[in-house]
């Protein structure tokens, strides 16, 4: 079966650069999450978007930004990238109505 | 404040017993709680979902409970395997649909 895919799986960037993270739902699937896990952290809420609209955002900075397009693939933009940036961001898919959320494998961002 | 709380950080059990996690979240009106398994380095892997109108899942030797009024979930391990050995976070949705994750439960199971 069709899983959550993110591209790229790892990522190394220089401080103050930008990066684009993106991620591919299961096909039918209209929701969108993002999450950011830190090292030795537990994952942390960003931003999620549902039918290409923002529907919630938590503790995502303003340098960040993220969109969900027409085929419902989503992107996350991060620019003047820091050091603490460095982390392994996951999108979720789901669909309206069902409560599970469908995970991606996560991309590794490593900010030098 | 809605919190998610796993104690212990780290578990180590030997091989064949059967072994408990602990979840534990400051909210009671939660809306469902989901169970993830990570490997270092790893993706999420999810295990269960129980909704809030349910007490248990059942998914071969794992078991999740959901006690609301105690703001408890507990994951069941029967026969415990080496290939278990991962970090095991829960995550509770509190009816706004994003999870909010426990610090998770470092498990090694020891051959």
């Amino acid at each position: 079966a069709a899983g959550v895919i993110q591209s790229p799986r790892h990522l190394i960037k220089e401080k103050r650069e930008t990066a684009t993270l993106k991620c591919y739902p299961i096909p039918r699937h209209d929701t969108v999450y993002w999450y950011q896990q830190g090292p030795g952290q537990d994952p942390q809420f960003l931003i999620s978007f549902y039918e290409k609209m923002q529907s919630d955002k938590g503790s995502i900075p303003d340098r960040f930004s993220a969109q969900q397009f027409s085929d419902y693939h989503s992107e996350l933009n991060m620019s003047s990238l820091e050091l603490g940036d460095s982390a392994l961001y996951f999108c979720a898919g789901g669909l309206a109505g069902d409560d599970t959320q469908y995970f991606g494998p996560g991309t590794r961002l490593t900010v030098l | 404040k809605q919190e998610v709380t796993q104690i212990p950080a780290a578990l180590s059990v030997p091989e064949g017993e059967n072994l408990v996690l602990n979840c534990s979240f400051t909210d009671s009106a939660i809306y469902n709680l989901q169970w993830f398994r990570q490997d270092p380095g790893k993706g999420l892997t999810s295990l269960l979902l129980i909704q809030s109108s349910q007490r248990e899942q059942t998914s071969g030797r794992l078991n999740a409970s959901l006690d609301k009024s105690s703001g408890r979930s507990t994951l069941y391990i029967a026969a415990s395997q080496p290939g278990d050995s991962a970090t095991y976070l829960c995550a509770a949705n509190f009816g706004n649909e994003k999870l909010t994750f426990g610090t998770g439960t470092r498990l090694t199971i020891i051959p």
